[in-house]
């Protein structure tokens, strides 16, 4: 079964309103990872979560790692017609050696 | 070019065909894997290595084998495709340091 659970799998918005998407594990994460993959391309990494609470920022979005390290978020404010394309989250477990992708959060912002 | 490169990037092949799907790397990291993609369901662990000699089932290997001819080369092989293997393969790979994912450009399979 699905080890990360990724929320919702789809969003469509307008140019310039908000973005959120949702992990969640039902076991505790070492780490967390966020990805970007565009349209046709291959997933590259954004950021790695470790701590728990831990909150980092790149620019407009940003980035949570709960407290009890079952879940996360990445919030984009402003969307813009380049952050296009499928954000996956993927949860580290067992000392960081696997990692469990979700099923990813395809977004889709109109101008 | 590109760090991590995957041959073929598109295969079209026939039920019960051998197919090998190679990965190549330059950035020197011991660590390799392969993922398959399938719309809806996010990346899953086929295969990982974490050094030439060592070779690790993901969540879902069955139908599916590796071998680590070096430490810069991965290769997956489907024994005898079958259709609903057909999907996007991703090769990675990482430095245990920061545990990054890099990704090749992908290989596309199509099995009919």
């Amino acid at each position: 079964g699905q080890q990360v659970m990724q929320i919702p799998q789809y969003q469509h918005v307008q140019e310039g309103e908000d973005f959120t998407t949702y992990c969640n594990s039902s076991t505790t994460l070492s780490n967390i990872q966020w990805y970007k993959q565009r349209p046709g391309g291959h997933p590259v990494f954004l950021i790695q979560l470790v701590k728990s609470g831990e909150v980092k920022k790149q620019k407009r979005l940003t980035f949570q790692f709960g407290e009890a390290k079952k879940n996360s978020s990445l919030h984009i404010t402003a969307t813009q017609t380049t952050d296009v394309g499928t954000y996956f989250c993927a949860g580290g477990k067992y000392n960081f050696n696997k990692f469990y992708f979700g099923s990813g959060t395809k977004l889709n912002v109109k101008p | 070019d590109a760090d991590v490169t995957q041959t073929p990037r598109n295969r079209i092949t026939k039920t019960g065909k051998r197919i090998m799907l190679e990965c190549s790397q330059t950035k020197g990291h011991d660590r390799m894997y392969w993922y398959r993609q399938d719309p809806g369901l996010g990346l899953q662990l086929i295969y990982y290595s974490f050094d030439v000699k060592d070779i690790n089932k993901g969540e879902i290997s069955d139908g599916y084998s590796v071998s680590r001819q070096a430490q810069a080369k991965f290769s997956l092989s489907l024994e005898s495709a079958i259709p609903n293997q057909t999907a996007l393969y991703f090769c990675a790979t990482s430095d245990p340091r920061n545990r990054e994912l890099f990704f090749g450009e992908g290989s596309r399979l199509t099995v009919l």
